[in-house]
């Protein structure tokens, strides 16, 4: 079972739309990372989450540790933006992220 | 801005054949991770390493991985006898601390087992 459930697998949205990526997690956390790989395979740290939520530019994120979840939103969403958004959480050992499957976002012009 | 490296980019190898992939990770940073990303998968950790010795490990690294850390600026994940299994995305990445901390990913090395 994974313990990172990401929705929608895949996005499909107009340029300018409010985008809005959802994760669960089953498990007590320590910190939960949100992360970017383009089409090239490359992966970029966006977000380290333990509490409440972080803004950088147009991207919001945010997490509610009662209930597990959290959400990363896109405003003003740019064709630059299609990549695949991931979620992954660190804790227990702390040594490792686990990732979840990932949401592929395609932004249309 | 510091980043982290890998080489080669890509690689290609014979079944059975021993490889090695190399990182460098920042240079201030003290915990290195080797993730890999079976294509249309999602990434799986393998190895955090800490304080020159391995911090946990996978399921994944079986008795054919190793790591290392030769000098004071290279991170290795060797490969012993490759399996056309092994042919993935392999992530190196690293952090100031642990898994708590923005973990910064090299480009990867794209290896494929014939």
């Amino acid at each position: 079972k994974n313990e990172v459930e990401q929705s929608p697998q895949n996005l499909t949205a107009q340029e300018g739309e409010f985008i809005t990526i959802n994760c669960s997690y089953s498990v007590g956390i320590s910190a939960l990372h949100w992360l970017q790989q383009h089409p090239g395979g490359g992966i970029v740290s966006l977000f380290m989450l333990s509490s409440g939520k972080k803004k950088h530019g147009r991207l919001i994120a945010t997490i509610n540790i009662q209930e597990k979840h959290s959400s990363l939103h896109i405003t003003a969403s740019h064709p630059r933006d299609s990549a695949v958004y991931i979620c992954a959480w660190g804790g227990g050992s702390n040594y490792k992220l686990t990732f979840g499957k990932g949401t592929l976002l395609t932004v249309n012009p | 801005e510091p980043e982290v490296t890998q080489t080669p980019s890509h690689q290609v190898t014979q079944m059975g054949q021993e490889v090695i992939l190399r990182c460098v990770p920042i240079s201030n940073h003290l915990y290195f991770y080797w993730y890999r990303q079976i294509l249309g998968q999602k990434v799986e950790f393998l190895v955090s390493f800490y304080n020159n010795e391995i911090s946990e490990k996978s399921e994944i690294f079986d008795d054919q991985f190793s790591v290392e850390r030769p000098d004071g600026s290279n991170f290795t994940l060797k490969i012993r006898s490759t399996k056309l299994e092994d042919s993935a995305m392999y992530f190196c990445a690293s952090s100031l601390q642990g898994a708590w901390e923005t973990q910064y990913f090299g480009p990867g090395t794209r290896l494929l087992v014939l």
